[in-house]
């Protein structure tokens, strides 16, 4: 079992739609929690941090429950630009920073 | 104004070679990664040094080996290349710290044949 799952979609929406990722984490000594986003044939860059209060940037809520072990990624009114593969990462207790990747989801916003 | 850059961007290689991938930061961190992203798009952490000291070193052949002259550049030497090498290869860097953005650069392409 890989320690960070996600459904690799694609999920297809048009635009406008609103449209959530999910992510579960297997070990429980996980502390920091992020959302990537992958461009195809382009690097990972951070989109957001997610916060146990939950935490919101414009169009993106992200969600942590950590007595399930699961995080969420909500898109509202969603853009053709908004496609990408969204990488659930999670790091551990300890002051590497090694980051522990999902799969990714990938999203296609279609017009 | 590049931020974390690796070269080469493209590698193609025979199988058996030695090759080097070279990376570079201008972001004054003290922490760089070595990852690996296979064709089933999973980003694997590979190595990371933190102010020239190997931190994380996972379960990877040794044929891979990292180096870091100073904390602006972490190099990736591999010898006798497989074709199971083949993947896109990610260096990033960030402040020391679990909470901290890693910074990504633009991947070097490697396929051997």
């Amino acid at each position: 079992r890989k320690e960070v799952e996600q459904d690799p979609g694609p999920f297809n929406v048009p635009e406008g739609a609103t449209v959530a990722f999910n992510c579960t984490y297997s070990n429980s000594a996980s502390q920091s929690f992020f959302w990537y986003r992958q461009d195809c044939r382009k690097e990972p860059k951070l989109l957001m941090s997610v916060y146990s209060s939950g935490n919101e940037d414009g169009r993106f809520t992200a969600q942590l429950n950590r007595a399930s072990q699961y995080i969420s990624l909500l898109i509202r009114d969603s853009k053709l630009s908004d496609s990408a593969t969204y990488l659930c990462v999670v790091s551990r207790s300890g002051n590497t920073g090694k980051l522990i990747f999902g799969q990714g989801t990938t999203l296609q916003v279609k017009p | 104004d590049t931020a974390v850059s690796q070269t080469p961007k493209y590698l193609v290689t025979q199988m058996g070679n030695d090759k080097s991938i070279k990376c570079e930061q201008n972001l004054g961190h003290d922490t760089m990664y070595w990852y690996k992203q296979d064709s089933k798009k999973f980003l694997k952490i590979m190595f990371s040094y933190n102010n020239k000291e190997l931190i994380i070193n996972e379960t990877v052949p040794n044929r891979f080996s990292p180096k870091s002259p100073d904390k602006a550049h972490l190099n990736l030497h591999i010898n006798s290349l497989e074709l199971g090498d083949s993947a896109v290869y990610f260096c990033a860097s960030s402040p020391r710290g679990m909470y901290n953005e890693q910074f990504f650069g633009p991947g070097t392409r490697l396929t051997v044949l």
